[in-house]
């Protein structure tokens, strides 16, 4: 049983480009959140998805990033217009439903330089 | 506001010795609590975990500790080994409908040989 697969491992985007994370979740998980670690940082939650649905984007910044889960194909991160500051790694966790289990299974994360 | 601490950035341990990983909390609507390992360049991986309704669990070499009154919980490791040199993460859900989780900054543990 695959764990959560993410691609890819490393991006490096110069200043004002996009970058695109994607996020396939473990097999039989319907729901999708993503974290981002700065440099000395812990996790911290942006975005929680389900299947064509954004249910809490709480912790995402307002602008430039957005996120989506569609009905086929993987949950993508997208970064528009990036900055130095957006430097991080991006994990994508993936899980059954909360009322069955709470435990997340995160994958081996994104590494994004951007120059 | 830092609503899940870990005070200790590192820790040194003897193998064989207990390693006790301390996670502090502020805030009472936190339900379920998670330890998570992370290597260089690796996702965290899932280690053990504790409902606010019970005070300790067990896993192999691996317990929890809950005290919610102190709003505190370690993690003790016995005994320790050089594989388990990693960072340690305490998470913490208030397991509302979107069960994101809260975590804390980690704790480097080293075990020596």
């Amino acid at each position: 049983n695959a764990g959560v697969m993410q691609n890819p491992r490393h991006l490096v985007r110069r200043r004002g480009q996009e970058a695109r994370l994607r996020c396939s979740p473990m097999k039989g998980h319907s729901h999708v959140y993503w974290y981002r670690q700065l440099p000395e940082e812990g996790l911290k939650f942006m975005v929680y998805l389900q299947k064509e649905n954004i249910i809490d984007e709480s912790g995402m910044p307002k602008e430039r990033f957005s996120a989506e889960f569609p009905k086929e194909g993987p949950s993508i991160l997208r970064i528009q217009q990036v900055v130095r500051g957006d430097s991080a790694a991006y994990f994508c966790a993936s899980s059954p439903p909360y009322w069955a289990s709470y435990e997340q299974y995160f994958g081996p994360g994104t590494r994004l330089t951007v120059t | 506001d830092q609503q899940v601490k870990q005070n200790s950035p590192s820790l040194s341990v003897q193998e064989g010795r207990i390693s006790i990983l301390n996670c502090d909390y502020t805030n009472s609507m936190f339900d379920y609590f998670l330890w998570y390992k992370k290597y260089p360049a690796e996702g965290p991986t899932f280690l053990i975990s504790i409902s606010s309704i019970k005070d300790k669990n067990e896993d192999g070499r691996f317990t929890v500790f809950l005290n919610k009154s102190a709003k505190h919980l370690s993690l003790h490791i016995v005994p320790s080994q050089p594989g388990d040199s990693a960072v340690y993460f305490c998470a913490a859900s208030d397991g509302g409908a979107t069960n994101k989780l809260i975590f804390g900054t980690g704790t480097l543990l080293a075990v020596q040989p």
